[in-house]
């Protein structure tokens, strides 16, 4: 069964830190990897599309990594902001279908 | 701008009546899904099509029913069949090759009263 995986659950880290989210999946046959934000109560934001041709994205603050062959992926964010508390979803897309993580819910504090 | 529109944002249903979800695309995507995320559980999905005319069974199908008439819309109805519909609903879209990302929409809270 081709399943994700986010660990930790949930993260509080000081304002400032540099951190890093983790995504793990059991099938290294995919398509690419997708990191999205959800804010409570609202849709998902794509922060970062990563094709299984590539090795890593970046965007402003935030880089995602991609290594296929051990079935992981990382976030990383730096220089933490207040704004960027939010639960975090990695999603993997194995087919035609997107399969989800549970997500890594974020606690930045002033 | 292009992207996707889910309404109601709320929605409350009687128990034993059918209700209705629109989810509307102006991204010329093909395919469109529908995915129901409950506390604790992540996003699981409900339906998906990848062409006008035509839909899937996803993980979670019961209770439930679309129609894709068209490209731009994928209705979702829950059926009075579906036990426990308090859930959010989320519809995505993207493009028809499997290297595309997906796009959501802000969801819609569905409540049984």
């Amino acid at each position: 069964k081709q399943e994700v995986t986010q660990i930790p659950a949930a993260l509080s880290v000081p304002e400032g830190e540099n951190l890093v989210l983790n995504c793990s999946f059991t099938d290294s046959a995919i398509y690419n990897l997708q990191w999205f934000r959800q804010d409570p109560g609202k849709g998902l934001t794509s922060l970062l599309l990563i094709q299984s041709s590539q090795r890593e994205q970046t965007s402003g603050r935030l880089n995602a990594s991609l290594d296929k062959s051990s079935g992981r992926s990382t976030l990383y964010i730096a220089a933490s902001q207040p704004g960027d508390s939010a639960t975090y979803l990695c999603a993997v897309r194995f087919s035609e279908k997107l399969v989800f993580g549970k997500g890594t819910k974020l606690t930045v504090n002033p | 701008d292009g992207g996707i529109t889910q309404s109601p944002k709320y929605l409350f249903r009687k128990e034993g009546q059918n209700v209705t979800l629109s989810c509307e695309q102006n991204l010329n995507h093909d395919a469109m899904y529908w995915y129901r995320q409950d506390p604790g559980q992540g996003l699981r999905l409900i339906y998906y099509s990848q062409i006008v005319n035509d839909f899937q069974k996803g993980d979670i199908a019961e209770g439930y029913s679309v129609s894709r008439e068209k490209k731009e819309s994928f209705p979702l109805t829950v059926t009075s069949a579906q036990k426990n519909p308090t859930a959010f609903y989320l519809c995505a879209s993207s493009g028809g090759r499997w290297d595309y990302g997906y796009t959501f929409g802000s969801g819609t809270r569905l409540t049984v009263v």
